[in-house]
């Protein structure tokens, strides 16, 4: 069954690094998300991205934030400069159709610790 | 404005009890979705309701929506220790130009055997 992955599992950086977290979104879907979830709390939306460009963003993506689809199959976050706060499990999704028409499916998440 | 807001925030039965988690929402809405995501995990689509229906079932899953009260309901039958899990509904909000899923604090279940 089509999955949507995600590396890497955890990464653990110092305050003011950059991060890059990766996700290969299923193959045939062309509508891609990221979410974040602090342990324990919501799962909050981030950012959409279809037709290469962001559809949408929340007032958490910041310009510290960017997405991009490097080639055909990766969709990456980037953090450009890791504040403590940003410690959490940062989740990819993808859809096949627009958000009104169906589910997303998740990847498993990459843990982000920042120290 | 937050969306999909649970009730409860958790939830302990015993298994083979029913299980009944509530959403409520603040504006008007296309569908609403329940996922559920075992702990450290990523969320599983289980059911999604549109806008112009009130009820939904899959297996052991029932969903209502009442969109006058904007609310709804995720009950599971006959439960199991293996449902153990957090629930969280999502609503995907009617407005122009793009388009997000926002999801609620979820309800976290708790089945014991």
């Amino acid at each position: 069954e089509p999955e949507v992955t995600q590396t890497p599992s955890h990464q653990v950086t110092q305050m003011g690094q950059e991060v890059i977290l990766r996700c290969v979104p299923i193959s045939n879907h062309l509508y891609f998300y990221w979410y974040r979830q602090i342990l324990g709390q919501k799962v909050e939306f981030l950012v959409s991205f279809y037709n290469n460009e962001i559809s949408e963003k929340s007032e958490i993506f910041d310009d510290q934030f960017s997405v991009e689809r490097p080639d055909g199959s990766n969709f990456t976050l980037k953090i450009r400069s890791t504040k403590l706060e940003d410690s959490a499990m940062y989740f990819c999704a993808s859809s096949e159709g627009q958000w009104n028409t169906g589910e997303l499916f998740f990847g498993e998440g990459s843990r982000l610790t920042v120290l | 404005s937050q969306q999909g807001e649970e009730d409860p925030q958790a939830l302990s039965i015993q298994e083979g009890e029913n299980a009944t988690m509530n959403c409520s929402y603040k504006t008007s809405i296309n569908n609403l979705q329940w996922y559920r995501q075992n702990s450290g995990r990523g969320l599983v689509h289980l059911i999604l309701i549109r806008s112009n229906e009130r009820e939904k079932h899959s297996g052991r899953l029932r969903v209502t929506l009442d969109t006058s009260k904007k609310s709804s309901s995720l009950l599971i039958t006959a439960s199991r220790a293996a449902d153990t899990a957090s629930y969280f509904c999502a609503t995907d909000q009617d407005y122009t130009g793009g388009f997000k899923t926002i999801f609620g604090a979820g309800t976290r279940l708790f089945v014991k055997a």
